[in-house]
C-alpha cells in the first residue's frame, strides 16, 4: 500500500503527558498536512509544509505542540503536556503543490487524554 | 476563504440519484470548489473539484452555475456504501496556490436499503 500511513492508530495517555506521533506521506508529495478533528466536526487545519519548510501554522496550534519534518519526508507532530481537550483525531494528509486541493489523507492517529 | 453552507444531514435510498447543494455566496475569482468524502473513522478522501459548469468523474459530478455562488454535487445510484459525510470546500486550492483545507460541517448521507 502506498498511501499515508500514520502510527500509531489509538494512543491514551495521561494529562500532562507527552505524546509524538508519526506521518509517513506517499514518497512523491512535496507537502505534508496536519489536522485534527473531533466528533462531529470537520477537520481542523493546523499546519503544513512544503519539503521541509513549515510553511504555514494555524493559531490552534499552541505552544505545547510541534511539528517537524527533518528530511521532507516523514512528520512528527509532538504534544507535551497534554490536556483532555486535546483528545481528537490528528490526520496527516499529502500532495503535489501543484495539486493541494487534492490532498490524501491517512487513518488518523486517535488520541485519548485520561 | 470563502464560508459554505451546506445541510447538515440527508436521506436516500439505494438507486436513487442524490443531489447535495452546497452555497458560497462570497466566492473569489480564483477559488475553486472542492468536495471531500469521509467515512466513519477514516480520513476525508478527495471525491471532485471544478471552477465553473460542469465537471465529471468516475464517481460523481459537480455543476456549478455561472454566478458560482452555489454548486451541486450529484451522486448517481447511490448504494449503501455511500454513507458517509460530504463536505464543501471553497478556496484557491490548485497548482501551487493555496494549501490548507478549510472544512464546515459537511452533509451527512444516510442511504437506506
Amino acid at each position: 500500500d502506498t498511501g499515508v500511513s500514520q502510527d500509531p492508530r489509538h494512543k491514551i495517555t495521561k494529562r500532562g503527558q507527552n505524546v509524538t506521533f508519526r506521518c509517513d506521506p506517499i514518497s512523491e508529495h512535496n507537502r505534508l498536512y496536519w489536522y485534527r478533528q473531533t466528533l462531529g466536526q470537520g477537520p481542523e487545519f493546523l499546519t503544513y509544509f512544503q519539503n521541509e519548510a513549515q510553511l504555514e501554522k494555524s493559531r490552534l496550534l499552541s505552544d505545547r505542540f510541534s511539528a517537524e519534518r527533518p528530511k521532507g519526508s516523514f512528520s512528527t507532530l509532538e504534544i507535551q503536556r497534554t490536556e483532555q481537550g486535546d483528545s481528537a483525531m490528528y490526520l496527516c494528509a499529502s500532495s503535489l503543490s501543484r495539486g493541494a486541493g487534492e490532498q490524501y489523507f491517512g487513518p488518523g492517529t486517535r488520541l485519548t487524554v485520561t | 476563504l470563502a464560508k459554505t453552507t451546506q445541510p447538515i444531514s440527508m436521506d436516500s435510498y439505494e438507486g436513487q440519484e442524490v443531489n447535495i447543494t452546497c452555497s458560497h455566496n462570497n466566492i473569489a475569482t480564483n477559488d475553486y470548489i472542492t468536495w471531500y468524502q469521509q467515512f466513519p473513522s477514516q480520513g476525508p478522501r478527495f471525491i471532485i473539484q471544478g471552477y465553473k459548469t460542469k465537471v465529471t468523474n468516475e464517481v460523481a459530478s459537480l455543476f456549478i452555475p455561472a454566478d458560482r455562488k452555489s454548486s451541486t454535487l450529484s451522486l448517481p445510484r447511490v448504494s449503501l456504501s455511500d454513507t458517509a459525510v460530504y463536505y464543501c470546500l471553497v478556496g484557491l486550492l490548485i497548482y501551487n496556490q493555496g494549501g490548507k483545507l478549510i472544512f464546515g460541517q459537511g452533509t451527512e448521507l444516510s442511504v437506506k436499503p
